[in-house]
């Protein structure tokens, strides 16, 4: 059975300053996907990551994927109260393994 | 484009009794999938439609079912509800089973 885990559960953030989210999964897949979930809200799409190497960038967030570690991390470059939000990583496949299987979860605080 | 809608947006119900979720797929999508997201966890995977076929399942009872409809929209239904079933209920839409699934804002249902 697919697991995936994310640490920390919890980061309290300064503004300006640099953090890394990591996402380990327990079995080969095909994709890796961070969403946004803000309180009481639904999932915001942020990255798809489909191959070993891959990485993308959106402002301050970059996403990159290692498939040989099995694992993903999600860096934040000099972070703004706007970031905050509860971030999940989520592993995925193609066919009838598409379904998403989703991470613990991370909550970041960013304080003033 | 519209993006995924789900209605209603709130709904409180008692134990044993019966509900119906309902989804619009994003313009173009062809897929939709149901999770469920109890408070604090990441969200779980209940079931997947493909072009109105069943295309995947998670661990979930019977009492858990759908539909999707020519338009490819969707339904959720749950019979003889239980305490825990109490969650957020997240529809997300994509085209073909594979690319990134886009969530509507949910429905929080309440079991009392």
């Amino acid at each position: 059975e697919l697991k995936v885990e994310q640490n920390p559960l919890f980061l309290s953030m300064q503004e300006e300053k640099n953090y890394t989210i990591y996402c380990n999964y327990s079995t080969t897949s095909d994709r890796l996907y961070w969403y946004r979930q803000d309180p009481g809200k639904s999932l915001e799409s942020l990255f798809v990551l489909l191959s070993n190497g891959a990485v993308k960038q959106e402002g301050r967030l970059m996403a990159s994927l290692d498939t040989k570690a099995r694992l993903s991390t999600l860096h934040i470059t000099a972070a703004v109260h706007d970031l905050s939000a509860t971030y999940f990583c989520a592993v995925g496949g193609t066919g009838t393994a598409s379904k998403l299987t989703f991470g613990t979860g991370t909550r970041l605080q960013v304080t003033l | 484009e519209t993006g995924v809608t789900q209605s209603p947006t709130h709904l409180i119900k008692t134990r044993g009794q019966q509900v119906t979720l309902r989804c619009s797929s994003q313009s173009g999508h062809n897929t939709v999938s149901w999770y469920q997201q109890a408070l604090g966890q990441g969200p779980q995977f209940i079931f997947q439609y493909y072009r109105e076929e069943e295309n995947g399942r998670g661990n979930f009872p019977p009492r858990f079912s759908g539909l999707q409809f020519p338009n490819y929209s969707s339904e959720l239904n749950v019979n003889a509800l239980e305490l825990d079933d109490s969650a957020l209920y997240l529809c997300a839409s994509s085209f073909a089973s594979g690319n990134t699934q886009y969530f509507g804002p949910g429905t929080r249902l309440t079991v009392l």
